[in-house]
């Protein structure tokens, strides 16, 4: 089924480790975003990537690192990670705003 | 600072009433609103969107009004019924390749048979 594929489903990590969140799309997007989503806070953007090359700070950029790999991939990155970075972490992409953004289902990262 | 702002937090609506959740903005240059709908476990998924030359939209139960002049938006849904049960975020953007979405905070909806 064409979409955005997250991996991993679910993560721990302690405090200080580092880890990679990947997300894939096979849509042939140009744009691609990650958010993370918190209770009471909304989903926030963290970074996203206008096209192949180009990469851009949103609302929460503290923390991590992105890489826009190729025109499907885009990954996100714990150098590392604390407690305050426990959230539900969605990847998107889209061709334009009102094309409609397909998310996919979601990291559910816990920091020890 | 927050560019876009909904409420309420959560709504609990009988089954057949109307639910109502407002969002304002303040960027004048936000020309895209939409909304999605998100159920446990899954994301979010465009549920209905608008623009400002339009004040209202409607796709089955699910109405957007809009008020430019007062920078708001609002989703109505009619007849609600317990499928509707999810959270619903109401977003905004400049509508142009390399934007990016700036959400409201969401509304959980619980709907009552």
């Amino acid at each position: 089924n064409a979409g955005v594929t997250q991996t991993p489903k679910f993560q721990v990590l302690k405090t200080g480790q580092s880890m990679t969140l990947q997300c894939a799309q096979d849509m042939n997007h140009n744009s691609m975003y990650w958010y993370r989503q918190d209770p009471g806070m909304g989903l926030r953007l963290i970074y996203y990537s206008a096209s192949e090359g180009t990469t851009d700070k949103g609302e929460v950029p503290n923390g991590y690192n992105v890489s826009r790999l190729n025109k499907r991939e885009f990954s996100l990155r714990l150098e590392s990670a604390a407690p305050s970075q426990t959230s539900v972490y969605f990847c998107a992409s889209s061709e334009k705003p009102d094309y409609g953004y397909t998310f996919g289902s979601g990291t559910r990262l816990t920091v020890v | 600072q927050q560019q876009v702002k909904q409420s309420p937090q959560s709504l609990i609506v009988q089954k057949g009433g109307i639910s109502i959740i407002n969002c304002a903005y303040e960027n004048t240059a936000f020309d895209y609103f939409p909304w999605y709908q998100q159920f446990p476990g899954k994301g979010p998924a465009l549920l209905i969107a608008i623009r400002p030359d339009v004040s209202e939209k409607k796709e089955g139960r699910f109405t957007i009004s809009f008020n430019k002049s007062a920078k708001q938006f609002s989703l109505h849904i009619m007849d609600s019924q317990p499928g509707d049960s999810a959270t619903y975020f109401c977003a905004a953007t400049i509508n142009q390749a390399g934007t990016a979405l700036i959400f409201g905070k969401g509304t959980t909806l619980s709907v009552s048979s």
